[in-house]
């Protein structure tokens, strides 16, 4: 059974670092693209970009390029989303999931929160 | 960047009437394209995939259509669960994009 397993929900300050997770189970991690949708409180989904974990090539939307960073972790079938520089403006609910064209699995979500 | 534009925003509608949501793509898409339903609180679940294929597991009231840039999702008879907001999404050149959302209420 395909499974994406998330971390839990964060709440950060404007200016912290963050970095959360996707364990992938149940399939082969390395050979399957994986990747990052923002949804905002209320608003629709935003497709981030997507990483092939088997050689790290990684895409990106122009809208989050160079906003955030993408990686994985073949020896733990772990993918993660991060940020250098949080803003107010990035809190959203976080969704990992399986990009193999179309997304046949979703994580559970991820709220990450930024206030001062 | 390939823009998609869902009509209509909301779709107002009763248990057992036909939905038929629609979605424009900005240029010409492949048969890379999909749709999605997302009910509150839940991550969204694959509906249709090649334009046209139901994913596993779903109902046969569910059916896509279209090519080019323009496509269609309808869902039959309404059930109950089906009223959730609707997304479309390409997948045939990257970014990946999603439309803007249906949000398919109970009228």
């Amino acid at each position: 059974e395909v499974q994406l397993v998330q971390s839990g929900a964060e709440v950060k300050k404007p200016g912290e670092s963050l970095k959360i997770s996707c364990k992938a189970s149940g399939y082969s991690f390395a050979g399957n693209w994986i990747g990052w949708v923002r949804q905002m409180p209320g608003k629709g989904l935003e497709w981030m970009g997507m990483i092939y974990p088997a050689d790290s090539d990684t895409r990106y939307s122009p809208s989050f390029q160079g906003q955030v960073t993408i990686s994985a972790d073949k020896s733990i079938s772990t993918v993660y989303l991060q940020w250098s520089s949080l803003k107010a403006s990035d809190t959203a609910m976080y969704y990992c999931a399986r990009s193999t064209a179309p997304i046949d699995y979703w994580g559970q979500g991820t709220l990450v929160t930024v206030s001062s | 960047e390939i823009v998609l534009t869902q009509s209509p925003a909301t779709l107002s509608l009763s248990p057992g009437e036909r939905a038929t949501l629609s979605c424009r793509a900005s240029q010409s898409v492949t048969n890379s394209f999909a749709w999605y339903q997302q009910k509150p609180g839940q991550a969204p679940r694959l509906l249709i995939y090649g334009a046209s294929n139901r994913a596993t597991g779903i109902p046969d009231r569910f059916s896509g259509s279209g090519s080019g840039t323009d496509f269609t999702l309808t869902i039959s008879r309404l059930e109950p669960e089906d009223f959730a907001v609707y997304y479309c999404q390409q997948y045939g050149s990257s970014p990946y994009t999603f439309g803007q959302g249906t949000n398919l209420e109970l009228k």
